[in-house]
């Protein structure tokens, strides 16, 4: 069965704490992973897509990694405008452009 | 550019009634795709439209139906309403050309069942 799975489901950080956020996939054919941030009460906000195991992509302070199996949100130096809740989702093979499947989501905290 | 536009922002409904949810797509978006999110199960698919046709439909009963206008703008539908209905409904567009790929998410329809 194709899955999602995110870790960890919470984590709290000192502001220029740097940690990552791990996202690990089994599916039959990946065409896409998907990084998004979601702010509460409003809907998830894209930051990266990663196509093939070895790509990078960065942004401020967040930097995507991927691997066959898995993939990692690196924050660098974190400030408290970073606390949201991030979001894995893959786009597989065979199915429509639409579709992604989601993980549960890393709650991300950061205190001052 | 407008983004995505999801209407209404919220709305509280009773079991058994009907609730009709709309979504305006970023303009040239063909693909509309709604989803589902709740605390206890994430983001779930509910189904996507592309040119008026439903492309894929998510495991949800059949009280769950949507539908795409000329226009692009879509709808959803949830009839026969049950407490474990109560979500944020959110709907996303597409462009099959875009290099990145990614959806862009409307802000959500916070649906309460009591």
């Amino acid at each position: 069965e194709d899955q999602v799975t995110q870790s960890p489901e919470a984590l709290r950080l000192q502001e220029g704490e740097s940690s990552s956020l791990n996202c690990s996939y089994t599916v039959s054919g990946l065409r896409g992973l998907f990084w998004y941030r979601q702010d509460p009460g409003k809907g998830p906000e894209f930051l990266f897509t990663l196509y093939s195991a070895g790509e990078e992509k960065e942004k401020e302070r967040l930097k995507a990694t991927l691997t066959k199996k898995e993939s990692f949100l690196h924050i660098t130096a974190p400030k408290p405008e970073d606390s949201a809740t991030y979001l894995c989702a893959v786009r597989m093979s065979g199915t429509s452009y639409g579709k992604l499947t989601f993980g549960q989501g890393t709650i991300l905290t950061v205190h001052p | 550019k407008a983004g995505v536009t999801q209407t209404p922002r919220y709305l509280i409904k009773t079991r058994g009634q009907q609730v009709t949810l709309s979504c305006s797509p970023i303009s040239g978006h063909r693909s509309v795709s709604w989803y589902q999110q709740t605390p206890g199960q994430g983001l779930q698919f509910l189904f996507e439209y592309f040119s008026e046709t439903q492309r894929n439909k998510g495991n949800f009963p059949g009280r769950f139906s949507g539908r795409q206008f000329s226009n692009s703008r879509s709808e959803m539908n949830v009839s026969t309403l049950e407490l474990g209905d109560s979500a944020l409904y959110l709907c996303a567009s597409s462009s099959s050309g875009s290099r990145t790929g990614e959806l862009f998410f409307g802000e959500g329809s916070r649906l309460t069942v009591l």
